[in-house]
């Protein structure tokens, strides 16, 4: 299994500023998922964090606003930068991890997410 | 793009019922499908999940069938309690991309 920890749990930011959060997994992963899931939607992938190398972006999302961190094999961070209302939303880390209940022995877990609020 | 979807966003279930949530995936080469269950405040939290060569798989009070020929998937929970209220999401992958695409989700309200 994986246990992801994500920091802050919630933030209320003003317009205009920048936000990191952070995400913390118990055990040594090749890649890292960043999430966003917006007020009663589902989960759209930001980017996948790599560690040693540039996150990889998916449509419709860039590293100026998103700007990705992956120091080691454990940690990354995912920053909202310059921040508007539409950029409300929750935020997941996810990572896959060994699950002997898959049939592929293997799922996607999940943090719980920081819901980010932007006045 | 590729996409998968949902037919019903919200679903009302009687306590005790049995519910059958339904999703239609897109994309013909997807060859793993995942169920996973949102409660309020928390990240998605895995169900169960199938390969594409399957047609089904149990678990506990839960059955997800898969139909290719029509790119359906369902997820059915037997004897419904209330901690089964929840969103619920399935998402596909296919071989060689560790990314999972996820559809659109439905709400499901357990009545007691």
């Amino acid at each position: 299994s994986a246990v992801i920890s994500q920091k802050p749990s919630r933030d209320i930011c003003q317009r205009g500023t920048s936000l990191t959060i952070q995400c913390q997994v118990d055990s040594q992963v090749t890649m890292m998922f960043w999430y966003r899931q917006q007020p009663g939607q589902s989960l759209t992938l930001i980017a996948t964090a790599n560690q040693g190398s540039e996150a990889t972006y998916e449509s419709g999302f860039v590293i100026d606003k998103f700007p990705i961190s992956r120091p080691n094999l454990t940690f990354s961070t995912l920053t909202v930068s310059n921040m508007s209302p539409e950029d409300s939303s929750i935020y997941l880390c996810s990572v896959w991890g060994i699950n002997r209940d898959s049939v592929s022995q293997n799922i996607q877990y999940f943090g719980a997410g920081t819901r980010l609020s932007v006045l | 793009g590729e996409s998968v979807g949902l037919h019903l966003p919200t679903l009302s279930v009687q306590e005790g019922d049995n519910s059958i949530i339904n999703c239609a995936y897109s994309n013909s080469a997807s060859d793993y499908f995942i169920w996973y269950k949102q409660e309020s405040g928390k990240g998605p939290q895995f169900i169960i999940d199938i390969r594409s060569n399957m047609d089904k798989r149990q678990g506990q009070r839960v059955t997800v069938l898969l139909n290719k020929t029509v790119k359906h998937l369902s997820l059915q929970i037997a004897a419904t309690q209330p901690g089964d209220s929840a969103v619920y999401f399935c998402a596909e992958k296919y071989f060689g991309n560790e990314k999972l695409t996820f559809g659109t989700g439905t709400r499901l309200t357990i009545i007691p």
